[in-house]
């Protein structure tokens, strides 16, 4: 079954230093991972996303995220944080059936995420 | 439309009511999701349809809940005999389903309300 986890519910870190939102998962064929971010009051907007090819994905607003097959991890990261930056950090999974199709898209808890001056 | 469309954008209802939710997703898209957010919370997984069937309607948390698409293209959450724990912002999200990796867009969500 697939599942992705978030392991930490809030991430801290000062303005200017560099950020790493943490994600692992879980499923049975080549995954397709994806960060989306909530602002507040918002809807989730997507940021990145790994399909195959280079580890290392570039998204929106400065954000990378790194692909690790042999660790199941796809941590999100930036390397100098803004304030505006403080959200909900979503991490989410799919994957395609062996027998072909796909599975559903599925999220991680969320990691909030505050940038202080 | 451009984007995924939701509505109503925010619903009160009083316990013991039925309340439909309305999703359009984009145009072609045929994978639709819906999801429940608490709140601060995070996503509930409810159900997902390719096309107008579902493969995985796992996460419907209880017969009180359903959802059908028709055309390929709208999606109704119907929630029958609402309960104050019914009330969460619910979202869906579109995708295409035959392309390799496509991320899933989001509507704003619905805010429910049961009181």
């Amino acid at each position: 079954a697939q599942s992705v986890a978030q392991p930490e519910d809030q991430v801290n870190v000062a303005e200017g230093n560099p950020l790493t939102v943490k994600c692992t998962y879980s499923v049975s064929g080549n995954p397709y991972l994806f960060w989306y971010v909530q602002y507040p009051n918002r809807g989730l907007q997507f940021l990145l996303k790994y399909i195959t090819g280079d580890n290392l994905v570039k998204g929106s607003y400065g954000f990378e995220a790194e692909f690790n097959k042999s660790q199941t991890s796809f941590h999100l990261k930036k390397p100098s944080a803004l304030v505006s930056d403080s959200a909900l950090y979503f991490c989410a999974v799919r994957d395609r059936r062996l027998s072909g199709g796909y599975n559903k898209l599925i999220f991680g808890a969320g990691t909030r995420l505050a940038v202080h001056p | 439309g451009a984007g995924v469309s939701q509505s109503p954008s925010n619903k009160v209802t009083e316990k013991g009511k039925d309340v439909e939710l309305r999703c359009d997703p984009i145009s072609g898209h045929t994978a639709l999701y819906w999801y429940r957010q608490s709140l601060g919370q995070g996503l509930e997984f409810l159900i997902y349809f390719q096309g107008n069937s579902a493969p995985d309607k796992s996460g419907l948390p209880s017969d009180r809940f359903s959802a059908e698409r028709t055309g390929g293209s709208v999606s109704t959450l119907t929630i029958q005999r609402t309960q104050q724990e019914d009330s969460a912002v619910y979202l869906c999200a579109s995708s295409h389903n035959d392309r390799v990796g496509t991320e899933a867009f989001f509507g704003q969500g619905t805010r429910l309300t049961v009181v």
